[in-house]
């Protein structure tokens, strides 16, 4: 059992917009901004897409956007695209590295 | 540009023990934590640990202590993982990764292509 909790799949129409969730405690994602979010597709490594609650790296898109309230971080894909469709994980740092179990987001 | 490739596929058996390897390239090697992560078939990401490629110190996510151990060769820009006494649970894609920051941030910026890793008898 993973130690964040993401739904398994979540989906939406090119344009739309959508929110992955990812719960953990006040020991990690309440307790810390150290959270982030990751994209694979399959059979590749992932990228990381959020840092820091919502801190994008150089390159990634604008359409994506992370934010925290409480115990939950939160990733928005706004404008979806078919290349949006993979699969996401979010990640906290309190002590120990722990990841949520991943989401498969479909592009319908 | 930043590069790191990992070595090939490997099969071992119960009990054998496996070493992945980590060639870098594209930056200053000894200027950036490197962090290994793995995938289990179908499943999600699990932290191993890290190893500072300037001191060779290392950290180890719990489950794996006294199984895992993370070396470096800073003449070659490799890191590597060796993971002993293997089960069939084990069997999954590891990945090396590095840190997005000289300071260990745990976030990781780019990634190896990941090597398949399959325990069976």
């Amino acid at each position: 059992q993973s130690a964040l909790t993401q739904p398994r799949s979540v989906s939406g129409s090119p344009g739309q917009s959508v929110t992955i969730s990812c719960t953990g405690t006040s020991s990690d994602v309440g307790g810390y901004n150290y959270v982030s979010w990751y994209q694979q597709h399959p059979g590749k490594a992932p990228k990381l897409m959020i840092y820091d609650v919502s801190k994008r790296p150089s390159g990634v898109p604008d359409r994506f956007s992370g934010s925290k309230s409480g115990n939950t971080a939160s990733l928005t894909i706004s404008g979806l695209q078919a290349e949006d469709e993979a699969d996401y994980y979010c990640c906290s740092y309190a002590g120990r590295v722990v990841f949520g179990g991943g989401t498969k987001l479909t592009v319908l | 540009q930043v590069q790191l490739v990992q070595s090939g596929a490997e099969v071992k058996k119960p009990g054998a023990s496996v070493k992945v390897s980590c060639k870098a390239s594209g930056y200053t090697f000894t200027g950036y934590y490197m962090h290994w992560v793995r995938q289990a078939p179908g499943q999600g990401l699990e932290w191993m640990g890290w190893i500072n490629p300037n001191s060779g110190g290392t950290n180890y996510a719990q489950k794996f202590q006294g199984r895992v151990t993370m070396t470096r060769d800073t003449s070659i820009s490799t890191a590597y993982m060796e993971l002993s006494r293997l089960r069939s649970d084990d069997t999954a894609v590891y990945y090396c990764a590095r840190d997005v920051d000289w300071l260990l941030r745990y976030y990781f910026d780019y990634w190896g292509q990941g090597t398949l890793v399959t325990v069976s008898s």
